[in-house]
């Protein structure tokens, strides 16, 4: 079935500083990514929607330059963030599917998930 | 209100019981339903995936849709151990960057 990779598993940096998630799709092409953001005992929050080869769309009160994402080729996207304060501690998780936004036939997989702790 | 609303838990079972999962919903243009498992620490995994009203059967797992009362159900039968997990459940309207997650439920099964 189709894999979806994350790295790094986990992550902890220092107040300020930059961190990069990767985000691959290892058996086929997405032409879609999604990030989404998880706190301790809550639900997945969508933070935006990468598309290969053009501009993110990000959801309403996501700093789109505190967190960059870039989806350069069809099986890699990162998510950067950048100066990370405390607050910006989550579990951040991505996904794809083969099919892109509405194709309903091609359900969406996950990654296992970034922890990052900034200290 | 939230649009889904599933509740958190814990819910623990002996090993053997029928476990009954479920979410409501407000939103009537939801149409595609699904239900992922997430163990700890990890990303979530797809159980289910049924399109509109009905009964959805995948071994030990049964999903359940009624629209009519904006209700979906998981249920697992035989429950295991290895069982345990957060269950959360996701439907949308549009496409899937309107997928709507449900809080998830904890769900501890003990031998």
């Amino acid at each position: 079935g189709a894999v979806v990779s994350q790295h790094p598993s986990r992550v902890i940096c220092k107040s300020g500083t930059s961190v990069k998630i990767e985000c691959r799709s290892l058996d086929f092409q997405a032409t879609t990514m999604f990030w989404y953001r998880q706190f301790p005992k809550q639900s997945l929050m969508l933070m935006a929607t990468s598309n290969e080869g053009s501009k993110a769309t990000y959801e309403q009160g996501v700093e789109k330059d505190k967190f960059l994402i870039n989806h350069a080729s069809l099986t890699l996207s990162t998510l950067t963030v950048t100066s990370a304060h405390p607050e910006d501690s989550s579990f951040y998780i991505c996904s794809a599917t083969v099919g892109g936004t509405t194709d309903f036939n091609s359900p969406l997989h996950f990654g296992n998930g970034t922890r990052l702790t900034v200290t | 209100q939230k649009e889904v609303e599933q509740d958190p838990g814990p819910l623990s079972v002996p090993e053997g019981a029928i476990v009954s999962l479920n979410c409501t919903y407000s939103n009537s243009a939801f149409q595609y339903f699904m239900w992922y498992r997430q163990y700890s620490r990890k990303g979530p995994e797809l159980l289910m995936y049924t399109y509109s009203s009905g009964n959805k059967e995948d071994g030990r797992f049964t999903a359940q849709v009624d629209k009519s009362s904006k209700y979906i159900s998981l249920f697992i039968r035989d429950s295991q151990p290895s069982d345990s997990a957060t269950y959360l459940c996701a439907m949308f309207r549009g496409g899937y960057n309107k997928l709507i997650f449900g809080a998830g439920t904890r769900l501890a099964v003990h031998p």
